[in-house]
C-alpha cells in the first residue's frame, strides 16, 4: 500500500530562516518521490523529483530534499527563507512497481513566510 | 510552448445542471489525470486515463463522467449527481512507461454551484 503523510498543515517562518517541510512515506515498492509547490488559485509546479539516482535532490528556488529510506522520509529544505516561497506544498509518491502512473499525495502543508 | 490549458477558469453552475471542463495537452503525454482540491485535503484522483478510449475510475469517481476520444483531450463532466461539486479541479498529464517522470498540471479550474 501507499500512503504520504505529511507531518505539519502549516508552518510559519521568518524570511531569511530556515525552512523545513516534513514528509513521511509509505511505499510497498521503491518509490519515486516529488514535492510541487502550489500558489493560491493555481496548479502544481514541481521543485524537485527522487529517482534513486542520488539521496540529496537539489530543486528549484533553492530548496532541496533528502531521501532516508530508513526513515521513510523526503523533507524538503531551504536555508532562507523569501517572501514568496508562501504558498502550499505537497509531497508525493508513485510506486515504481504496480500502479506506478498513480500519484499519491499528501494533505498539503502551507507555508506563511513573516516579514 | 507546451504544457495543458484548463477551460474555463471559473465556472458557476446552477443546482440540477451539468457542466464539463476542458483540459487540453500538447505534450503528448499518453497518461491524464483530473483532480479535485477541497481544502485541508490535499488531491483527490476522480478517474485516469492512460490511453485514447480507456479511462478508470479514481476514488471519488461518482458524479462525474469522462471521454477520451483524443490523445490531448480528456475533458470531465460535472454531473446533477454530484451533491457537492464546489471545488478546485485540476488536470495533469504523464508519461506512460517511465515511473520516474513527474506529472504537469494545468492552471486549474473553480467551479462554484450557486
Amino acid at each position: 500500500a501507499q500512503s504520504v503523510t505529511q507531518l505539519d498543515s502549516h508552518v510559519s517562518v521568518s524570511e531569511g530562516t530556515p525552512v523545513l517541510l516534513r514528509c513521511n512515506y509509505s511505499s510497498s515498492y521503491s518509490p519515486s518521490l516529488f514535492w510541487y509547490v502550489q500558489h493560491p488559485n493555481k496548479g502544481l509546479q514541481l521543485l524537485l523529483k527522487y529517482t534513486s539516482a542520488a539521496t540529496l535532490v537539489k530543486g528549484i528556488n533553492g530548496f532541496e530534499a533528502e531521501f532516508k529510506k530508513s526513515e521513510t522520509s523526503f523533507h524538503l529544505t531551504k536555508p532562507s527563507a523569501h517572501m514568496s516561497d508562501a504558498a502550499e506544498y505537497f509531497c508525493v509518491v508513485t510506486p515504481l512497481r504496480n500502479n506506478f502512473n498513480k500519484f499519491y499525495f499528501g494533505s498539503g502543508t502551507k507555508l506563511n513566510v513573516k516579514p | 510552448d507546451g504544457g495543458i490549458t484548463q477551460s474555463p477558469k471559473y465556472l458557476f453552475r446552477k443546482e440540477g445542471q451539468n457542466v464539463t471542463l476542458s483540459c487540453e495537452q500538447n505534450l503528448n503525454h499518453d497518461a491524464m489525470y483530473w483532480y479535485r482540491q477541497d481544502p485541508g485535503q490535499g488531491l483527490r484522483l476522480i478517474y485516469y486515463s492512460q490511453i485514447v478510449n480507456d479511462f478508470q475510475k479514481g476514488d471519488i469517481a461518482e458524479g462525474y463522467s469522462v471521454s477520451r476520444e483524443k490523445k490531448e483531450s480528456f475533458p470531465l463532466t460535472v454531473t446533477s449527481a454530484q451533491k457537492n461539486p464546489t471545488a478546485f479541479y485540476l488536470c495533469a498529464s504523464r508519461v506512460v512507461g517511465q515511473p520516474n517522470t513527474e506529472a504537469f498540471f494545468g492552471q486549474g479550474t473553480r467551479l462554484t454551484v450557486v
